[in-house]
């Protein structure tokens, strides 16, 4: 099965708002509202900042927020700032494999 | 305190295999799936497979369906990831993660389809 697609990079200006597509099929980002996003930093582990599409853990910013139509889920970072430049993967469930992960977006604070 | 904790860094040859563990601290072991996922160097993430922790039930995707095993055990709660005939672009971060997937408790049904806790990764060199 192949990943979903992202864009490879996204930037902005500091307090911009920026947001990442997340293209799928109707197998995957289509079919569930199991859509997550996870930001990771260069050398560290990836870290859940959006789950069900739209529902943020706590502890995670409100300037970040998630929804979906169709195939396509998006993250949206608002009041962009400095420690949001990393990189950005989403994930869908699946009904086989049981994961697909999106080929990932490098998000620079310009 | 809730974490994963992996196993160190490795250097095989090629066609060699390799066995990655991941142990968890905090939760109750049999509670969560544990997934595992790659990342090559200045790659993105590639989801591998996932077991049960209770069942010891496996799925896979397809392309590492023939080369990795994935067991456990529960009595230290630990999770192990081992790859057979190593080539030299297996060469990649090694991450455990967690999931719920669907259960049911006294509020009914419940599906968590995500991963909301990561070891740090185990890199793994395949190097000649």
């Amino acid at each position: 099965q192949s990943a979903l697609t992202q864009p490879a990079s996204v930037s902005g200006s500091p307090g911009q708002s920026i947001t990442i597509s997340c293209t799928g099929t109707s197998s995957d980002v289509g079919a569930y509202k199991y859509v997550s996003w996870y930001q990771q930093h260069p050398g560290k582990a990836p870290k859940l900042i959006i789950y069900d599409v739209t529902k943020r853990p706590s502890g995670v910013s409100d300037r970040f927020s998630g929804s979906k139509s169709a195939n396509t889920a998006s993250l949206t970072i608002s009041g962009l700032q400095a420690e949001d430049e990393a990189d950005y993967y989403c994930t869908s469930y699946s009904s086989s494999p049981t994961y697909v992960f999106g080929t990932g977006t490098r998000v620079t604070v310009l | 305190q809730v974490q994963l904790v992996q196993s160190g860094a490795e250097v095989k040859k090629p066609g060699a295999s390799v066995k990655v563990s991941c142990r968890a601290f905090g939760y109750t072991f049999t509670d969560y799936y544990i997934n595992w996922v790659r990342q090559a160097p200045g790659q993105g993430l590639e989801w591998m497979g996932r077991i049960n922790p209770n069942t010891g039930g496996t799925n896979f995707a397809q392309k590492f369906q023939a080369r990795v095993t994935l067991t456990r055990d529960a009595s230290v709660s630990t999770s192990y990831m081992e790859m057979s005939r190593l080539r030299s672009d297996d060469t990649a971060v090694y991450y455990c993660a967690r999931d719920r997937g669907y259960f049911y408790d006294s509020r009914g049904y419940h599906a968590r389809w995500y991963f909301d806790l990561w070891g740090r990764g185990s890199l793994v060199t395949v190097f000649s």
